[in-house]
């Protein structure tokens, strides 16, 4: 596709149920990025995958969240027994190298908004 | 621990003047500073981006300024127009790591 595409756009879910959220990255892009950004503010960081590969999951904010990758491509993020906390925009990114941002930068999708009822 | 500090985080410029947005970084590893511009209901788009050894670099109407040595830099926008008027974040990454975004600037550009 031409970009990173996201899905569902939106979210409704009630406290406590799982959810699934999908990343088409743009095809051929190594790196993959999952961030969350709450109302009023910046992106925050979960979690990197190079191909299949989860390098960096310092930013999940508990065993609740999980995120995959298995063929190095379209990527999931879980978040189990969501909390009203959880409700934020969560927002998927890739690049294509391995190289620095200057030589391939990483471009956005448009973000799952999660609603925790 | 709030690695990248923006202001401010709201600014009403007329037609036609200058925007101006300033972001401070306190990891010095960091190598790679770019400017995101956001619409209501989109994801990020990169506007314009530098590295630490360039103290400046201008793509149209956009212009980032960077000081290394009080490890700050700025985006202007010259010629604001009502188009301009997102949400700006300021950004910093090291290598092809995880991006470090500052806390954005609600921009309005008035008639």
């Amino acid at each position: 596709g031409a970009g990173v595409s996201q899905s569902p756009r939106y979210k409704v879910a009630k406290r406590g149920q799982d959810v699934a959220l999908r990343c088409d990255p743009i095809s051929g892009h190594v790196s993959l990025f999952w961030y969350q950004q709450a109302l009023g503010q910046g992106p925050e960081f979960l979690t990197y995958f190079q191909n299949e590969a989860q390098l960096d999951k310092s930013g999940l904010p508990s065993d609740r969240f999980f995120a995959e990758r298995p063929e190095g491509s379209v990527s999931t993020l879980k978040i189990q027994r969501t909390q009203q906390e959880d409700s934020a925009v969560y927002l998927c990114a890739s690049s294509l190298s391995r190289k620095g941002y200057l030589d391939q930068p990483a471009f956005f999708g448009q973000g799952t908004r999660l609603t925790v009822v | 621990q709030q690695q990248v500090k923006q202001s401010p985080q709201s600014l009403i410029v007329q037609k036609g003047g200058i925007s101006i947005i300033n972001c401070a970084y306190e990891n010095t590893a960091f190598d790679y500073f770019p400017w995101y511009q956001q619409f209501p209901g989109k994801g990020p788009a990169l506007l314009i981006a530098i590295r630490p050894d360039v103290s400046e670099k201008k793509e149209g109407r956009f212009t980032i300024s960077f000081n290394k040595s009080a490890k700050q830099f700025s985006l202007h926008i010259m010629d604001s127009q009502p188009g301009d008027s997102a949400t700006y974040f300021c950004a910093a990454a090291f290598g092809n790591e995880k991006l470090t975004f500052g806390t954005g600037t609600r921009l309005t550009i008035i008639p």
